[in-house]
C-alpha cells in the first residue's frame, strides 16, 4: 500500500488566490481527517469524514476554507480566497474506526504571501 | 476542550544518553497513542497504550499510561541519532468523541552523535 498520498507536496500562492489541497486515503480506511499544524497551535483538526459523509467540521477556521469527499478514495481541501495566516503544513489522515492509529501524509506546505 | 501538555518542549542529549518526556492532562482518555514526526513528513504511530497503568516496550523505548489514563510517559534508553524527531502524544476519546485525537505540541529531541 502506498499509504496516504498527498499533493501538492509544496504550495506558493500570492494571497486573494483559491488554493486546493488533495488526498488519496488508503484502500479500505473509512474515516479521513484534515489536519492543520504550525509552530504555535501545533496539530489542529479541521475536519471529519465516516464513510465520505462529513461529520464534524468544528475545527474549520472560518467559511473561506471547505472540504469534499466525493468518494472513498478522494478528498479535497480547499481555501478560497487565501491569507497569509493560512500559511501552515496540512495534513490528511486516514483509519479503520475505532481499530489502531492514524496514518498520516506527508503534507502540503502552504506558503501565502 | 481536552488539552494535552508535553514535557519538555525541546531537548537535546548526546548519543548514548537516557531521557523520558511526558504527557500530562486534567482529561481522561480513552486510550493515548504516541507518534514520531521527522522533518518534512507527517506523524508516524508507535504505539497505543490502553489500560490504566500499561507498560509497553518497543526496543529501545518504553511507554507509559498513567493509572488514571490521563497521562503518559516515554522513557528512550541509549539514544541513538535515528531517534531525533518530534514526538506527539495524542488523547482519543470516548463516546461520541471516540473518533477524534487530541494532540500534545510534541517534544522535539535532538541526539548528537
Amino acid at each position: 500500500d502506498a499509504g496516504v498520498i498527498q499533493s501538492p507536496r509544496h504550495e506558493v500562492t500570492e494571497m486573494g488566490q483559491e488554493v486546493t489541497l488533495r488526498c488519496k486515503p488508503i484502500s479500505g480506511h473509512n474515516s479521513l481527517f484534515w489536519y492543520r499544524q504550525t509552530m504555535m497551535r501545533g496539530l489542529e483538526l479541521l475536519i471529519y469524514f465516516n464513510n465520505n459523509v462529513p461529520i464534524d467540521d468544528s475545527g474549520m477556521p472560518e467559511d473561506r476554507f471547505s472540504a469534499k469527499m466525493p468518494n472513498a478514495s478522494f478528498s479535497t481541501l480547499k481555501i478560497q480566497p487565501s491569507e497569509p495566516r493560512d500559511s501552515a503544513v496540512y495534513f490528511c489522515a486516514s483509519s479503520l474506526q475505532g481499530i489502531g492509529g492514524y496514518t498520516f501524509g506527508s503534507g502540503t506546505r502552504l506558503t501565502v504571501v | 476542550t481536552q488539552l494535552l501538555e508535553q514535557s519538555p518542549q525541546f531537548l537535546s542529549i548526546q548519543e548514548g544518553e537516557n531521557l523520558t518526556v511526558y504527557c500530562n492532562s486534567s482529561s481522561v482518555f480513552s486510550s493515548l497513542q504516541w507518534y514520531r514526526q521527522e522533518p518534512g513528513e507527517g506523524p508516524v504511530l508507535l504505539v497505543t497504550v490502553v489500560t490504566g497503568g500499561e507498560v509497553k516496550k518497543l526496543k529501545r523505548l518504553t511507554f507509559q499510561f498513567g493509572d488514571a489514563r490521563k497521562d503518559s510517559s516515554l522513557h528512550i534508553t541509549a539514544a541513538q541519532p535515528g531517534d531525533t524527531g518530534l514526538y506527539l502524544c495524542a488523547g482519543v476519546g470516548s463516546g461520541a468523541g471516540s473518533y477524534q485525537l487530541t494532540f500534545g505540541k510534541g517534544t522535539k529531541l535532538s541526539v548528537i552523535p
